[in-house]
């Protein structure tokens, strides 16, 4: 059972190049999530989905876009990678609209230098 | 606005011992839901249990309990009987929606079980 898988688990990118951060669940939950965490803190919300083809800002979505052409993809695209943008990447899922747990991938290390 | 304090850096407990990480959070939603996660150095974030603002009884998951003093604005994790494998960093996290969806973090406490 995958759950919810991310890749790659790791990046290094040059300032200014852009890079697609893939997440896939094979658990069909309805709602998605992409969250960072920078070091020593704690995650915050960057871009989610209620489901395919909806999508919304959260509360860091300056630098990113998103996109949810099927239930099971939600992939954060950084299109001029910068400093500020090194971080954890987390992606999450659940089911639907009343679901108490959130199931995380692995995370995507990324080193903007 | 939501927001979640954590003011543990770091907690230090022996093995077969109980330990409570603090978690006092700010909402003006009269629902929502509170939650704990565990990362351990390998960085998955692990889901431990959840309180719902509107639940009379205090969350329990094996050796996970939540002590959630509405008046207070707390919802502490307290483990109980620890094992070297809790070391780790364990957020404090909250919904304004009650459930999984939107989540708020604290900076995190890291715990690290001693023999």
């Amino acid at each position: 059972n995958a759950g919810v898988t991310q890749t790659p688990k790791f990046r290094i990118l040059k300032i200014g190049q852009s890079m697609t951060l893939q997440c896939t669940q094979d658990m069909n939950h309805n709602y998605m999530y992409w969250y960072r965490q920078d070091p020593g803190m704690g995650l915050k919300l960057i871009y989610y989905s209620v489901g395919a083809g909806i999508t919304d800002k959260g509360e860091v979505p300056n630098g990113y876009n998103v996109s949810r052409s099927t239930t099971e993809d939600f992939p954060l695209r950084l299109e001029l990678a910068a400093p500020s943008q090194t971080s954890v990447y987390f992606c999450a899922s659940s089911k639907q609209r009343d679901s108490t747990e959130a199931f995380f991938g692995q995370g995507t290390r990324l080193t903007v230098v | 606005a939501q927001k979640i304090t954590q003011t543990q850096p770091g907690m230090f407990v022996q093995e077969k011992e109980a330990v409570t990480l603090d978690c006092t959070y700010d909402t003006s939603d009269p629902s929502y839901g509170l939650f704990w996660y565990k990362q351990p150095s390998s960085g998955e974030m692990i889901f431990l249990i959840y309180q719902g603002s509107y639940d009379q009884q205090n969350a329990t998951e094996g050796r996970y309990s939540l002590n959630f003093q509405k008046a207070r604005k707390s919802a502490n994790l307290v483990i109980s009987a620890s094992q070297l494998g809790d070391s780790a960093m364990y957020f404090c996290a909250m919904s304004n929606t009650g459930t999984a969806s939107k989540l708020t973090f604290g900076t995190g406490t890291r715990l690290q079980v001693t023999l």
